[in-house]
């Protein structure tokens, strides 16, 4: 069973296109995340929702919407892609005063 | 922002233990030492956790210093599947609070 899962996998697409990636956690968890590695493989946080409330964000731009149905889904929508907008989005979530955070395989965005 | 230095890479030959450093020289009283791995392609992983005490589980076991400047992760007996790249992370432990990921360890396990 696929505790954290993302979709898609691979994602290419033009500039200026509008895109999303789905995210769902079948752990119960209250807490889930975006985040971002770039090419040179540095890791950042991007949001931070806890039960379905913006608890962090992180100086992303406004083209970046992440939008929580419920507790188990955190979608990531992207709107007029740009080239830097190139990375691999991983999706976690945690429990509440949990220590650790469950990632999921993330989605490798290519914008041409 | 990272609070963290550990080396760029490291080696290890298969079945030996790995041992890998970290600096956390700032540390608060209040922050928590992680350590995830990221295997290729792969989201991260959770390996281990502590505040002070030295802490064992299955997978690997950390050693904090006693003044809380540093610590170790240990894997002691290291595969082929444990080569990757090792995240040293402080952490106040807060509901939502985020990870900062610095540049890690790449750790290689030669055959």
């Amino acid at each position: 069973d696929t505790a954290v899962s993302q979709t898609p996998k691979y994602l290419v697409t033009q500039m200026g296109n509008d895109k999303s990636i789905k995210c769902e956690q079948n752990l119960g968890h209250d807490t889930m995340y975006w985040y971002k590695q770039d090419s040179k493989k540095f890791l950042k946080i991007m949001f931070s929702y806890n039960n379905k409330e913006l608890i962090i964000n992180e100086t992303v731009p406004n083209r970046f919407s992440p939008k929580s149905p419920d507790k188990a889904h955190l979608n990531l929508h992207i709107n007029s892609l740009e080239l830097g907008d190139s990375a691999v989005y991983f999706c976690a979530s945690s429990p509440t005063g949990g220590n650790e955070q469950f990632f999921g395989p993330g989605t490798r965005l290519t914008v041409l | 922002d990272a609070k963290t230095t550990q080396p760029p890479s490291m080696d290890c030959a298969e079945g030996r233990a790995a041992n890998l450093p970290c600096n956390h020289s700032t540390i608060s009283g209040n922050e928590y030492v992680y350590w995830y791995r990221q295997i290729h392609s792969q989201g991260p992983q959770y390996i281990i956790h502590g505040l002070k005490n030295n802490e064992t589980n299955e997978m690997a076991s950390l050693i904090i210093t006693e003044d809380r400047k540093s610590s170790t992760l240990i894997l002691p007996h290291a595969t082929l599947r444990d080569t990757a790249v090792y995240y040293c992370i402080v952490r106040v432990f807060l509901t939502g609070n985020q990870f900062y990921f610095g540049t890690g360890t790449s750790l290689t396990v030669i055959p």
